[in-house]
């Protein structure tokens, strides 16, 4: 089935450091959302972002909605170690099921 | 917790058993979700229910599956004569169906399945 696209797999960053990740499709979607996972558990609800060129902080997590409705970004500020995990995007067409990317691993350094 | 809950939250297993898995959403929440995972991807999508009523099955679900929401809150998920190929994490989520918001999503922990 359709996924969306996250690049790159794995990211590796220095505690204290911002990072970005972002998220395309080749559709379009009228809601996108950021989850965290972590080994073991369900993906917990980030961020979600319901309108195009929509910004939305959380803390210091920054998502966007893409103008053209096919790609989101996340900004992580000032990461710090409980900042590991999987991150994964997802989006919503018409109120129903969500497609998800495959993830990006996110490691901290100390 | 008033979270979304899933029973087990593991299952081992013989290929060719039967099992089933229960999940509990949001108690104000109308939708629930099955997804499934494997290791390395992200959920993909399996059914969903709009109160009792089972509104869309993916193809990945094939006949050995099939899911049940009889009173409209809990729902159960069944995999009849379970394959290797079945050994994954089955996601639940919960959503309270609002046009204004966009149908956020919350999941439950999940339950594993390995098939011996």
């Amino acid at each position: 089935g359709q996924q969306l696209n996250q690049s790159p797999q794995s990211m590796f960053i220095q505690e204290g450091e911002d990072v970005s990740m972002n998220c395309t499709s080749s559709s379009i979607f009228n809601t996108w959302l950021w989850y965290k996972q972590d080994p073991g558990e369900g993906p917990v609800l980030l961020i979600a972002l319901y309108k195009a060129g929509e910004l939305t902080s959380n803390g210091r997590l920054t998502a966007q909605f893409g103008i053209t409705r096919k790609d989101s970004f996340l900004n992580i500020s000032a990461s710090i170690p409980s900042d590991v995990g999987i991150y994964f995007c997802a989006g919503l067409w018409a109120n129903s099921k969500l497609t998800f990317g495959k993830g990006i691993t996110l490691s901290v350094r100390p | 917790d008033t979270g979304v809950s899933q029973d087990p939250r593991h299952k081992i297993t013989k290929r060719g058993q039967n099992v089933t898995f229960r999940c509990d959403p949001i108690s104000e929440h109308n939708r629930l979700y099955w997804y499934r995972q494997t290791l390395g991807q992200g959920p993909e999508f399996l059914t969903y229910f709009q109160n009792e009523a089972q509104l869309e099955k993916s193809r990945l679900l094939s006949d050995r599956f099939s899911a049940e929401r009889p009173k409209g809150s809990f729902s159960t998920l069944e995999i009849q004569r379970t394959e290797q190929g079945d050994s994954a994490m089955y996601l639940c989520a919960s959503s309270s169906y609002d046009i204004s918001k966009g149908n956020e999503q919350f999941f439950g922990p999940g339950t594993r399945l390995t098939v011996l």
